[in-house]
């Protein structure tokens, strides 16, 4: 039982590079979600999924998409990288209709230069 | 804007003493809080819960204080131990209609000495 997945753990993109965080969860979790974390600022969400083709925009969505056509994948795209998304990013899931049973992966280092 | 609010970006206890971390909110449609611990080069790991229901929830040493009227939760650690030394995240929840999005706070950082 690996939980919650995240590959690449670092990357470096150039700016104006695309490229996809992967997350996998292996616990039928009906919920995901992406948040990245900022010095000083905690952890924002990005976006969230409730289910296999049901996606919604978080608190800060702007230059990331996703699309969720398994329950297990929620990748999380980075369309044109930009200094303003270096950060740390962390998928999550949940099996509960409430938020106390949320999972987060180990997080991908990102740094756009 | 930030919603939720944790004002002290570190709190150093000694082993065996209280902890207490506070954190704020300004929502009144959050009704469900919790509370993360993160290690380095880790994800967040969910520590406890409460309701708006509720004004106190415990589990071993870790015990959730709500306090409604004044938007203000706290987390007492106790006794604090060397392995506490975490960062610690609140977050909370309008868990009704938000199917589990969550509002975290800045964090605190523990250290807690031996």
């Amino acid at each position: 039982n690996a939980g919650v997945t995240q590959t690449p753990k670092f990357q470096v993109l150039k700016t104006g590079q695309s490229m996809t965080l992967q997350c996998a969860q292996d616990m039928n979790h009906e919920y995901m979600s992406w948040y990245r974390q900022d010095p000083g600022m905690g952890l924002r969400l990005i976006h969230y999924s409730v289910g296999a083709g049901i996606t919604d925009q978080g608190e800060v969505p702007n230059g990331y998409n996703v699309s969720r056509s398994t329950t297990e994948d929620f990748p999380l795209r980075l369309l044109s990288a930009a200094p303003s998304q270096t950060s740390v990013y962390f998928c999550a899931s949940s099996y509960h209709t409430g938020p106390g049973g949320y999972t987060f992966g180990s997080g991908t280092r990102l740094t756009v230069v | 804007d930030q919603q939720v609010k944790q004002n002290s970006p570190s709190l150093s206890v000694q082993e065996g003493r209280i902890s207490i971390l506070n954190c704020d909110y300004t929502n009144s449609m959050f009704d469900y809080f919790l509370w993360y611990k993160k290690y380095p080069a880790e994800g967040p790991t969910f520590l406890i819960s409460i309701s708006s229901i509720k004004d106190k929830n415990e589990d071993g040493r870790f015990t959730v204080f709500l306090n409604k009227s004044a938007k203000h939760l706290s987390l007492h650690i106790v006794p604090s131990q060397p392995g506490d030394s975490a960062v610690y995240f609140c977050a909370a929840s309008s868990g009704s209609t938000s199917y589990g999005k969550l509002t975290f706070g800045q964090g605190t950082i523990l250290t807690v000495h031996p």
